[in-house]
């Protein structure tokens, strides 16, 4: 099955600065990669993906990058604010089960 | 537009006793459904994933179970709670297997 790495575990920036989270994935065959947001006691929001076919998407701040070659890809947050600070999950899809396989989580921490 | 609920939204077993999560999707049909769990900190580790009714595929130990009854119902089951069960139960869904989830606003379950 497919096995996502993510690092690093915990992230503190000053606000303002740019975060970078990476991600590896073993499935070769995964095509579907999204990002989610998850807030203290909250569930988990989507906040951009990206599919195999792509290499680069951006919305506003956020901006995703995938190397399939090298399978790894990497969520970018620009100029943060204190409200980025979560917990942020890469996932890839799992072509033998289905189903999203989650990175072990980072912890963004923007000091104001 | 689709909304997921899930419930309850906290609850508090003895170890032994049975459980019954339940989540249901609204505005859409023949969703894939998912239980993931997280344990305190930690990631999403999936429990079972259905794409139709009768439909579950299993990802986890013995103690738990879940069923489709209906096409936007998906039901978590267990006949006795273990303490290691403790965690936030999280269902999800999304149109095909290519699309990213959204989550219901999860169950934090305390097995004492």
């Amino acid at each position: 099955g497919e096995n996502v790495e993510q690092h690093p575990s915990t992230l503190s920036v000053q606000e303002g600065d740019s975060a970078v989270i990476k991600c590896t994935y073993s499935d070769s065959a995964s095509n579907y990669f999204p990002w989610y947001k998850q807030e203290l006691g909250k569930r988990p929001q989507l906040i951009i993906d990206i599919r195999s076919n792509v290499g680069e998407k951006k919305d506003q701040r956020i901006a995703v990058t995938l190397n399939k070659t090298a399978k790894h890809f990497s969520l970018h947050i620009t100029e943060t604010q204190p409200e980025d600070s979560a917990v942020y999950f890469c996932a890839a899809r799992d072509t033998g089960r289905r189903a999203l396989t989650f990175g072990s989580g980072t912890r963004l921490q923007v000091q104001p | 537009s689709q909304t997921i609920h899930q419930w309850p939204a906290t609850l508090v077993q003895p170890v032994g006793s049975p459980l019954s999560l339940e989540c249901t999707v609204e505005g859409t049909s023949n969703p894939n459904l998912y239980w993931y769990r997280q344990a305190a900190g930690r990631g999403l580790q999936l429990l079972f994933y259905s794409v139709g009714i009768g439909q579950i595929s299993s990802e986890v130990p013995q103690n738990l179970s879940a069923s489709r009854p209906q096409d936007r119902q998906f039901i978590l089951s267990s006949k006795k709670l273990l303490l290691s069960d403790s965690g936030f139960y999280l269902c999800a869904w999304s149109p095909t297997e290519n699309y990213g989830y959204t989550f219901g606003s999860g169950t934090r379950l305390t097995v004492v």
